[in-house]
């Protein structure tokens, strides 16, 4: 079965701009949850969507938002980019929520802002 | 919400010696911990997962154990092979909140020297 996938893959972008970008799970996963990966922070936890609910959000500026689709598909969206926004954005998708089955990551999208 | 502490940031391994990655923990109620491998340019997949019920499982070489009372949990490698070379992560949740959204460590480079 196909797996996550996100796209675009990789992105540039200026200050001040937006940027939309997309999650596709696996067939059957309702729940979806997005997370920032940097060098030095590791990875942090962004939001998590279930049935078209934003069921938890990380610590992160309004500037960072996000949504879930009837077809359990999720876009996340970054408005006035910083230089700091830079890294590689992550989705995770479940069956439901954790411990319930494993979670399945995305190939990323890679944001650079310049 | 909780906090995960991964301890070193990174490791280097004669191949053949054993690796261990050690992660603490500050919600007492999380009960489940899994821990993720990525590989260079690679999305993270699960390798092991341990829940509180349990202090140590085992598969193949890798091993996970967990000291409730001490918060704390820890990967073992034995044997390590160059193909171990990977960036771990450790991450705790409470299964009960249905949610998907871990708290990850960060981070472990591991580097097994041929």
């Amino acid at each position: 079965k196909a797996g996550v996938t996100q796209t675009p893959r990789y992105l540039i972008k200026t200050r001040g701009q937006q940027v939309t970008l997309s999650c596709s799970p696996i067939s059957g996963h309702r729940s979806v949850s997005w997370y920032q990966q940097t060098p030095g922070q590791g990875l942090q936890f962004l939001f998590e969507y279930f049935s078209e609910t934003q069921r938890n959000k990380g610590n992160f500026p309004g500037r960072f938002s996000g949504r879930q689709f009837s077809n359990s598909r999720s876009e996340m969206n970054v408005s006035t980019l910083e230089l700091g926004d830079s890294a590689l954005y992550l989705c995770a998708s479940l069956p439901r929520g954790q411990g319930k089955g494993e979670a399945f990551f995305g190939q990323g999208t890679r944001l650079t802002v310049v | 919400g909780e906090n995960v502490e991964q301890h070193p940031s990174t490791l280097s391994v004669q191949e053949g010696d054993s690796a261990v990655i050690k992660c603490t923990y500050s919600d007492s109620a999380s009960n489940y911990f899994p821990w993720y491998k990525q590989e260079l340019g690679k999305r993270p997949q699960l390798i092991i997962d341990i829940r509180s019920n349990v202090g140590e499982k085992k598969d193949q070489r890798i091993a996970v154990t967990l000291n409730k009372t001490a918060k704390h949990f820890s990967l073992h490698i034995t044997e390590t092979q160059p193909e171990d070379s990977a960036v771990y992560f450790c991450a705790a949740i409470r299964v009960e909140t249905g949610a998907n959204n871990l708290f990850f460590g960060t981070g472990t480079r591991l580097t097994v020297i041929p």
